[in-house]
């Protein structure tokens, strides 16, 4: 059974950093692209961010380029999101979620961890 | 940047009636096209993939259809558990991208 559990969320300051961590297992981690997904509260989905198995290469949404940075290690089964310079509108669920090969959809996501960005 | 767009925004109807989701695409997608459903409190779950393909577990009432910049989302005889958001998404061009979503809601 596939698994994705995402730690790391919380409150932060705006213009501070946070890095969010998803543990995946039941499937071969190095074998499929991972991606960030958020959805601020009463809203919708907003795609952040994709990495491809080698972690060789990365997309970005505009909103965040230049702010967040997608990593993995594969050797761990991990996904990584370090935001920097965050806003008040970064404050969403981020979902940490599979994409199957190709042109993938979305096939399995984390339960989510919320972050919140206050003073 | 591909906007889908979805309609309606709100489907109000009865446990046994169908269903019919629209998403259409401002440019072509191929046929490059998801549908998850979210229920309040949970992540979204993957419905179809590619169009038309059901992705593992989804129930045969469920189906889609279209390819370029059209498609639908039927789901046959409405279920209680069937009311949820409907939202279509898109990963034929970067940035990949989902419509606002349908609220289906129980009439």
């Amino acid at each position: 059974e596939v698994q994705l559990l995402e730690s790391g969320g919380g409150l932060v300051q705006p213009g501070g950093s946070l890095r969010l961590s998803c543990a995946a297992s039941g499937f071969t981690f190095s074998s499929y692209a991972m991606n960030w997904v958020r959805q601020a509260p009463g809203k919708g989905l907003e795609w952040v961010s994709d990495i491809d198995g080698s972690g060789g290469s990365t997309h970005y949404a505009d909103s965040v380029m230049g702010r967040f940075t997608i990593s993995r290690d594969n050797s761990k089964n991990t996904l990584y999101l370090e935001m920097n310079s965050l806003r008040a509108e970064d404050t969403a669920v981020y979902y940490c979620v599979k994409r199957r090969v190709g042109y993938g959809a979305f096939d399995a996501w984390g339960q989510g961890t919320m972050v919140t960005v206050s003073s | 940047e591909i906007v889908l767009t979805q309609s309606p925004a709100t489907l109000s109807l009865s446990p046994g009636e169908r269903a019919t989701l629209s998403c259409r695409a401002s440019q072509s997608v191929s046929s490059h096209l998801a549908w998850y459903q979210q229920k309040p409190g949970q992540a979204p779950r993957l419905l179809i993939y590619d169009a038309s393909n059901r992705a593992t577990g989804i129930p045969v009432r469920f189906s889609g259809s279209g390819s370029g910049t059209d498609f639908t989302l039927t789901i046959s005889s409405l279920e209680p558990e069937d009311f949820a958001v409907y939202y279509c998404q898109q990963r034929s061009n970067w940035p990949i991208t989902f419509g606002q979503g349908t609220r289906l809601e129980i009439k």
